[in-house]
């Protein structure tokens, strides 16, 4: 079975900084696709950025970047120009293929991000 | 589009009585999960439909809890003789079968 793990419960960045969360993953499977989901304070889960482990290039959206290293297993997100509203937690995530037949995502257990303004 | 739509956004109940959640999942999609997360975890998956099919369902979803998507439209997880241990919030996501999963602002339970 795949497992997500986040080593970092707790992280704190100045507004305007750069941060980066850290995740890994371990599976058996060579196709599969990896996501970081932002939830902040009482309300709804939402996408930051998805990346298919096919692609050799990272994904990028606006301030959100990853570091996909697939030989290590770890996808790391990375915030630049943080904001107040980046304060959440976020949860990396595990998805086989679909024609796996086996499409729940796996979570990690999360990291709780605050900015300092 | 309005995004997935759950209610009620709070549930709280006297433990041996029985809930039952609703989830509105985003009008094209034919992938339904439900997803249940307790305080300081990430979610961990219960069950998901394709259309009006029940896929799979997680060792966590005991024979206490069944889930229903009639018609393969919006889906009800229903919980009889709730316990103080299925205190949490419940999370319902769709998607198509190869997109990305989006998810509803989650039902909150609690038992007394």
């Amino acid at each position: 079975a795949q497992t997500v793990t986040q080593s970092q419960p707790e992280m704190s960045v100045q507004e305007a900084e750069t941060v980066t969360l850290s995740c890994t993953y371990d599976t058996s499977e060579s196709d599969y696709y990896l996501f970081w989901y932002k939830q902040p304070p009482s309300r709804q889960m939402i996408l930051v950025i998805r990346q298919e482990a096919y692609k050799q290039q990272n994904a990028t959206e606006n301030r959100f970047s990853v570091n996909f290293q697939k030989a290590a297993k770890s996808f790391s997100l990375k915030i630049s120009d943080s904001q107040l509203g980046d304060a959440a937690m976020y949860f990396c995530a595990y998805r086989s293929p679909p024609n796996s037949g086996n499409t729940p995502l796996v979570f990690g257990k999360g990291t709780r991000l605050s900015v300092i303004a | 589009d309005t995004g997935v739509s759950q209610d009620p956004r709070h549930k709280i109940t006297k433990r041996g009585q029985n809930v039952t959640f609703r989830c509105d999942p985003i009008s094209e999609h034919n992938r339904l999960y439900w997803y249940r997360q307790t305080l300081g975890q990430g979610p961990e998956f219960l069950t998901y439909f394709q259309n009006e099919a029940q896929l799979e369902k997680s060792r966590l979803l005991s024979d206490r809890f069944s889930a229903e998507r009639p018609k393969g439209s919006f889906s009800t997880l229903e919980i009889q003789r709730t316990e103080q241990g299925d205190s949490a919030m419940y999370l319902c996501a769709s998607s198509s079968p190869t997109d990305t999963q989006y998810f509803g602002p989650g039902t909150r339970l609690t038992v007394l």
